[in-house]
């Protein structure tokens, strides 16, 4: 089945306790990226990649690190949570950057407290 | 840059009926893409339609169609004959020709009433 995985699904941690989010994906898709989501905000971009070894910010990096060694793994790192990363946070895929391309599919989401 | 506004925080509908979610959005770009997502209350993101800017024509997905009007920038997301499980949050996105990921709105929450 074509998807998107992301662990864990829920996890409470407590402030400068560094934490890895993991995603994958089995369709080959070139482009990942990670979205933060908070109520009245709506989804925000995290991080993306548009292939191996390609990076780049999207619109609230602050604390937040990734990387992409590999086609289908793009981890999300916390290098010290704050309690303001408190959030739903979605990792999702795409087969390229061009609009029409550009139809994501996301992760099931995870959870993260921060005391 | 591009933004998508989502005016209607709330919106109720009556099973059966049909309900139109407004979208509007910002760009310089002339190729973009337009999407709908939905979140039921479980929490997931499903892709409902897409449109491109140079489709001639409307997205239509089984009861969803998107009413796109170029010159206004407005890509509403029209759910005819709602039904209980529409209940959700809608949002609207956004694709630059290349590059960048979606842009979001803030979303529409949908409630439908029996």
């Amino acid at each position: 089945e074509a998807q998107v995985t992301q662990n864990p699904r829920y996890l409470i941690t407590v402030t400068g306790k560094k934490l890895t989010v993991t995603c994958s994906q089995n369709m080959n898709h070139e482009y990942m990226s990670w979205y933060r989501q908070d109520p009245g905000l709506g989804l925000r971009q995290i991080y993306y990649s548009m292939n191996v070894e390609v990076t780049d910010k999207g619109d609230v990096p602050e604390g937040y690190k990734v990387s992409r060694k590999e086609k289908r793994n793009f981890p999300l790192i916390l290098e010290s949570p704050s309690p303001n990363q408190t959030s739903l946070y979605f990792c999702a895929s795409s087969l390229g950057p061009t609009a029409g391309a550009n139809v994501l599919t996301f992760g099931a989401g995870s959870r993260l407290t921060v005391l | 840059a591009q933004k998508i506004t989502q005016t209607q925080p709330g919106m109720f509908v009556q099973e059966k009926e049909a309900v139109t979610l407004d979208c509007t959005y910002d760009t310089s770009d002339p190729s973009y893409g337009l999407f709908w997502y939905k979140q039921p209350s479980s929490g997931e993101m499903i892709f409902l339609i897409y449109q491109g800017s140079y489709d001639q024509q409307n997205a239509t997905e089984g009861r969803y169609s998107l009413n796109f009007q170029k010159a206004r920038k407005s890509a509403n997301l029209v759910i005819s004959a709602s039904q209980l499980g529409d209940s959700a949050m809608y949002f609207c996105a956004m694709s630059p020709p290349f590059g960048t990921p979606l842009v979001f709105g803030k979303g529409t929450r949908l409630s439908v009433i029996a």
